[in-house]
């Protein structure tokens, strides 16, 4: 089974603060992917990884950036975090191969900040 | 970016056949549909895709009018287990490309016994 892990389900930060969110998943997969998830605005994509060192933006990336130095690994990047960024994370990955859209998620990370 | 518009709830009984409506009037000529499911504290997990007409799995239905504009995931004879949140999601991943991915808000599909 496809194992995407985040480092942290639950966090707490002060405002200014630099956050770091870290996926690694375990099955060589080219793609991954970072979301945002707020109660009735559903997922929104904020980048979008296609391989290592490649980057995309996706719907939101304002106030975020991400890295990609080995495969299975992607995080994402709050330089200065602010309220607004209160919110679960959730990281997926995909294997380029696939015959679909499919993703595979994470358990997610719900980050407040104060 | 295809929009996509789901009912907010939906409630049914035990052992009833569930349809719940995706509408996505731009989706693009490239564009795969595709369903997930949330149940709470965990990531979505993918149910199905497809492009057109009906596809079927052991899990769910999908049907897909000729004109796209709209889908519909069926799920057989729910039970409560199938309490979750059903995302609807159009888009396709292409390497290289901004090409969007669009989740619907979600539609909470509460199963009643």
């Amino acid at each position: 089974d496809v194992k995407v892990t985040q480092s942290s389900r639950y966090l707490v930060k002060r405002t200014g603060e630099k956050v770091f969110l870290e996926c690694v998943q375990d099955m060589d997969h080219e793609n991954m992917f970072w979301y945002r998830q707020d109660p009735g605005l559903g997922l929104r994509l904020i980048y979008f990884s296609y391989d290592v060192k490649m980057k995309e933006k996706g719907d939101i990336p304002e106030g975020y950036s991400v890295s990609r130095e080995k495969k299975e690994r992607f995080s994402l990047i709050l330089e200065s975090a602010s309220t607004n960024q209160t919110s679960m994370y959730l990281c997926a990955s995909r294997t380029r191969t696939s015959a679909n859209n499919e993703q595979f998620f994470g358990p997610g990370t719900r980050l407040t900040v104060l | 970016l295809a929009k996509t518009t789901q009912p907010i709830s939906m409630d049914s009984y035990e052992g009833q056949e569930v349809n719940i409506t995706c509408s996505h009037n731009n989706i693009a000529t490239n564009d795969y549909i595709t369903w997930y499911q949330q149940f709470p504290s965990q990531g979505p997990r993918f149910i199905i895709q497809g492009y057109k007409t009906k596809v079927t799995n052991e899990v769910a239905s999908l049907f897909i009018p000729a004109d796209r504009k709209s889908s519909t995931l069926s799920l057989p004879r729910v039970s409560l287990s199938d309490t979750a949140v059903y995302y609807c999601l159009v888009g396709v991943i292409l390497s290289g490309s901004a090409r969007q991915l669009t989740f619907g808000s979600g539609t909470q599909l509460t199963v009643l016994p």
